[in-house]
């Protein structure tokens, strides 16, 4: 089974409203990873976390916000968003057994989460 | 730095017809992974191989067949017999560490394919 589930799978949200994406795996995976992906463009790493830390932010502005309560759970809370932040949202996960460098396995994406700012 | 380039951005068949998506990679790296994904209109990223540095073996399923060249940094994907369910855009990815510890997928701008009934 390689499924990552996420949701909502579309969400529309003024630029002064809370809001948070969900994504779940239960593969045992140690690395899970949200992306941004406009329209007619490949994704962007947004962030990684393996062992349910923080390995990599790639800069990401602090209106986003990643939490990872345990191995199997990821969120990326919204808050003060843009209208240039609409886009397709996708979390991913990878085995990444201890002692494998981060980035070695297959990454599994879930359907993503359609955001749209107002 | 790594880069991939997937020089083809549109292309068009019709129904039946043999069609190979372009990749070449670039990378400091001796090891490293190569990998494509589907991405059908309803958004999801379907893993579809993954291949590493020293298997320089063609791959084949099904309809698929990959063609993985190092002397010309290459990793070709070609559909036989295409089917009005491959259309979608068809993204090439790399996985090295030649910039640091850990890595990130590197994307190509991905391949639109449209196939015509």
């Amino acid at each position: 089974d390689t499924e990552v589930t996420q949701t909502p799978k579309h969400l529309v949200m003024g630029m002064t409203n809370k809001k948070s994406l969900k994504c779940e795996q239960h593969m045992g995976h140690r690395a899970m990873y949200w992306y941004k992906q406009k329209a007619k463009k490949p994704p962007e790493l947004m962030f990684v976390y393996s062992y349910e830390k923080l390995s990599i932010n790639e800069s990401v502005p602090s209106r986003f916000s990643p939490e990872c309560p345990n191995s199997s759970l990821l969120n990326l809370h919204l808050h003060a968003l843009q209208p240039e932040d609409s886009a397709l949202y996708l979390c991913a996960s990878s085995q990444e057994k201890g002692g494998t460098s981060l980035g070695a396995d297959t990454q599994y994406f879930g359907p993503g989460t359609r955001l749209t700012v107002l | 730095a790594q880069k991939v380039t997937q020089a083809q951005t549109e292309i068009s068949v019709v129904e039946k017809e043999d069609v190979t998506l372009d990749c070449v990679y670039e990378t400091r790296d001796t090891t490293y992974y190569l990998f494509w994904y589907k991405q059908p209109p309803s958004g999801e990223l379907v893993f579809l191989i993954r291949r590493n540095s020293f298997d320089e073996q063609n791959e084949i399923s099904g309809r698929y067949s990959w063609n993985f060249q190092k002397s010309t940094s290459s990793f070709n994907f070609t559909i036989t017999a295409s089917q009005v369910v491959d259309s979608a855009v068809y993204f090439c990815a790399l996985s090295a560490w030649d910039t640091g510890a850990n890595s990130k997928l590197t994307f190509g701008k991905g391949i639109t394919l449209s196939v015509r009934p």
